[in-house]
């Protein structure tokens, strides 16, 4: 069965110091993978995603996931969180034709001043 | 605004009302999906439509729930008999399909259903 597990349910850091969001996955076949952010009461905005290539990905606010098949991890990184970052994260997991994502629990992002 | 607009973005109604909700994908998007988020959870997967068919329901798809997308364009999800359990945010997500790759979904902001 397909299944996303984000370990951390809650994580906070103060604001300058870096990030790294887990996420691991479980998926048959060639897994797309993607992760998205939430802000409280909206919708979901795509930070990156990975389909296939290098496996270290950048995505948009300084994000970027590196894709690890052996241990079946995509997990998020940013070198220095802005308290604008606060928010709740998704990591999601579709098949070669995305019909359908399989998101994560997510983790909440709280940035201490 | 050219990106996935949902309507209403708020919705409070008594229990065994009938409630619809509409979505306006990207307008090149040939995939619309809908997807419901209960508090503290990540989205969970409802259905998807290429065009105007529907291709795929989930199990969570209830004999109360009834999507639509006539002529390939906007979606509509209507919950008959509403139930304090099918309090959530739902929401609607477009991609653009080619071929057999599905592109990334871009989501609206949600509507939120409270049945009181």
């Amino acid at each position: 069965a397909q299944s996303v597990t984000q370990p951390d349910i809650h994580i906070t850091v103060s604001e300058g110091a870096s990030l790294e969001l887990r996420c691991n996955y479980s998926y048959g076949a060639t897994p797309y993978l993607f992760w998205y952010v939430q802000s409280p009461g909206q919708g979901l905005q795509l930070l990156l995603k990975y389909f296939s290539g290098d496996t270290l990905v950048q995505g948009i606010k300084g994000f970027e996931a590196e894709f690890k098949r052996s241990q079946s991890s995509f997990n998020l990184r940013k070198p220095s969180v802005h308290w604008s970052d606060a928010a709740e994260y998704f990591c999601a997991v579709g098949g070669k034709g995305a019909q359908k994502l399989v998101f994560g629990q997510g983790t909440r992002l709280t940035i201490n001043p | 605004d050219t990106g996935v607009s949902q309507d209403p973005r708020h919705k409070i109604t008594k229990r065994g009302q009938n409630v619809t909700f509409r979505c306006d994908p990207i307008s090149e998007h040939n995939r619309l999906y809908w997807y419901r988020q209960t508090l503290g959870q990540g989205p969970e997967f409802l259905t998807y439509f290429q065009n105007e068919a529907q291709l795929e329901k989930s199990r969570l798809l209830s004999d109360r729930f009834s999507a639509e997308r006539p002529k390939g364009s906007f979606s509509t999800l209507e919950i008959q008999r509403t139930e304090q359990g099918d309090s959530a945010m739902y929401l609607c997500a477009s991609s653009l399909s080619l071929g057999t790759e599905g592109g990334e979904a871009f989501f609206g902001q949600g509507t939120r259903l409270t049945v009181v």
